[in-house]
């Protein structure tokens, strides 16, 4: 089982320009959930995604915007970068939406110059 | 003012001592995490609790829900155990599937 999988690993973008990320969930895990990690601080919930439907959304402006494909995997879109966008992106997946262990993957190092 | 609140925010301590790290949470909560993270970021999922407590090799997390609430214990620490430490609540109620996380323990163990 490979686990939650992120890619790309590292990434550099200029302010302006638009960036994908991508996650594939632990095998058998139905539900992504996508986090922003600002240098020395907690993850901030993003969006989470079930059923190829947004369930529920934390506090990012419509920059952000995500979608789930039919094998769960998801990509998580960031348009019109901003220096402030830089962060760790962290994709985490479980099974359903009722009270089960979330799984994370390695993360999504975005780097904004 | 951040919703979970971990102690302390750094700790430095010698192999083989006993460690505790303590989480708070303001209000009725349906489960709590414990997450490891490392250097690089990744995430580790350590334990999950709703009550109770749980034991994995040396490390022990326990959660007391009447006083809102945990913490995660390492026993015989040991330098690969210097990572950052997280709690994550999930709030209880419909649509409250996310993680709510504090801002961690940063653990060095010195050899």
């Amino acid at each position: 089982d490979a686990g939650v999988t992120q890619s790309p690993t590292h990434l550099i973008k200029t302010r302006g320009q638009q960036v994908t990320l991508r996650c594939s969930p632990k095998s058998g895990h139905d539900t992504v959930s996508w986090y922003q990690q600002a240098l020395g601080q907690g993850p901030q919930f993003i969006f989470q995604y079930y059923e190829e439907e947004e369930r529920q959304r934390g506090n990012f402006p419509d920059r952000f915007s995500g979608h789930q494909f039919p094998n769960y995997s998801s990509e998580l879109n960031v348009n019109a970068l901003l220096l402030g966008d830089s962060a760790l992106y962290l994709c985490a997946s479980s099974q359903g939406l009722l009270n089960t262990e979330a799984f994370f993957g390695q993360g999504t190092r975005l780097t904004v110059v | 003012k951040n919703e979970v609140e971990q102690s302390p925010q750094n700790l430095t301590a010698q192999e083989g001592e006993f460690i505790t790290i303590n989480c708070s949470y303001s209000v009725g909560i349906s489960a709590l995490h414990w997450l490891q993270q490392h250097p690089g970021g990744g995430i580790v999922s350590l334990f999950m609790l709703s009550s109770g407590k749980k034991k994995h090799g040396r490390l022990i997390a326990t959660i007391n829900i009447q006083e809102k609430h945990s913490s995660l214990h390492i026993t015989a620490s040991h330098p690969r155990d210097s990572a950052v430490y997280i709690c994550a609540v999930r709030y209880r109620g419909f649509g409250n599937e996310k993680l709510t996380f504090g801002t961690g323990t940063r653990l060095t163990i010195i050899p």
